[in-house]
């Protein structure tokens, strides 16, 4: 079974910074999926960033951008210029390739607190 | 565009009682359908899935039910809440030829006394 681990339970950045998340995932598939989700006080679930596995090139999303290691099975999040609006709740998500019975679900890890001080 | 409603918002319920929350997509057909769960403090847990109509998928044993009347209906249900069932309960939906894309409803808090 799949596991997603975010080794960071809260992380703290000045704004107008940049701060890297960390996560870390264990499977013995070759094609995935890997996500960030930001969850806001409003706990409204919204997916900031999406990495194919198959692709080499890190994905980017204005001032989000990943670091995906995929040899050592590491998918960092970093919010480059950071906003107070930033400040919510991140949780990294991975979900199979595969088509078909509970190869569709995202396996989520804990979540990352981010505050950002202004 | 699509659309994802989940209500209510907040309940609070009696132990012992039943429960239905109910979510509804609009702008697509044939969704991917999912509720989860989120404990306090903690990260996202899948409790049911569906493919389509009347296919339900449960991950793991508990107190609840889902159901899938028509095709952008979903329901999660309990006949006897217990205690340990509350939480933040969302419903997600993924477009069926794209299921990687998951989008999440507002959520329903649960708390169970």
């Amino acid at each position: 079974a799949q596991t997603v681990t975010q080794s960071q339970p809260e992380m703290s950045v000045q704004e107008a910074e940049t701060v890297t998340l960390s996560c870390t995932y264990d499977t013995s598939e070759s094609d995935y999926y890997l996500f960030w989700y930001k969850q806001p006080p409003s706990r409204q679930m919204i997916l900031v960033i999406r990495q194919e596995a198959y692709k080499q090139q890190n994905a980017t999303e204005n001032r989000f951008s990943v670091n995906f290691q995929k040899a050592a099975k590491s998918f960092s999040l970093k919010i480059s210029d950071s906003q107070l609006g930033d400040a919510a709740m991140y949780f990294c998500a991975y979900r199979s390739a595969r088509s078909g019975g509970s190869n569709y679900k995202l396996t989520f890890g804990k979540g990352t607190l981010l505050t950002v001080n202004p | 565009s699509q659309t994802i409603h989940q209500w209510p918002a907040t309940l609070v319920q009696p132990v012992g009682s039943p429960l239905s929350l109910e979510c509804t997509v609009e702008g697509t057909s044939n969704p991917n359908l999912y509720w989860y769960r989120q404990a306090a403090g903690r990260g996202l847990q899948l409790l049911f899935y569906s493919v389509g109509i009347g296919q339900i998928s449960s991950e793991v044993p508990q107190n609840l039910s889902a159901s899938r009347p028509q095709d952008r209906q979903f329901i999660l249900s309990s006949k006897k809440l217990l205690l340990s069932d509350s939480g933040f309960y969302l419903c997600a939906w993924s477009p069926g030829l794209m299921r990687e894309k998951l989008f999440f409803g507002s959520g329903t808090q649960l708390s169970v006394l």
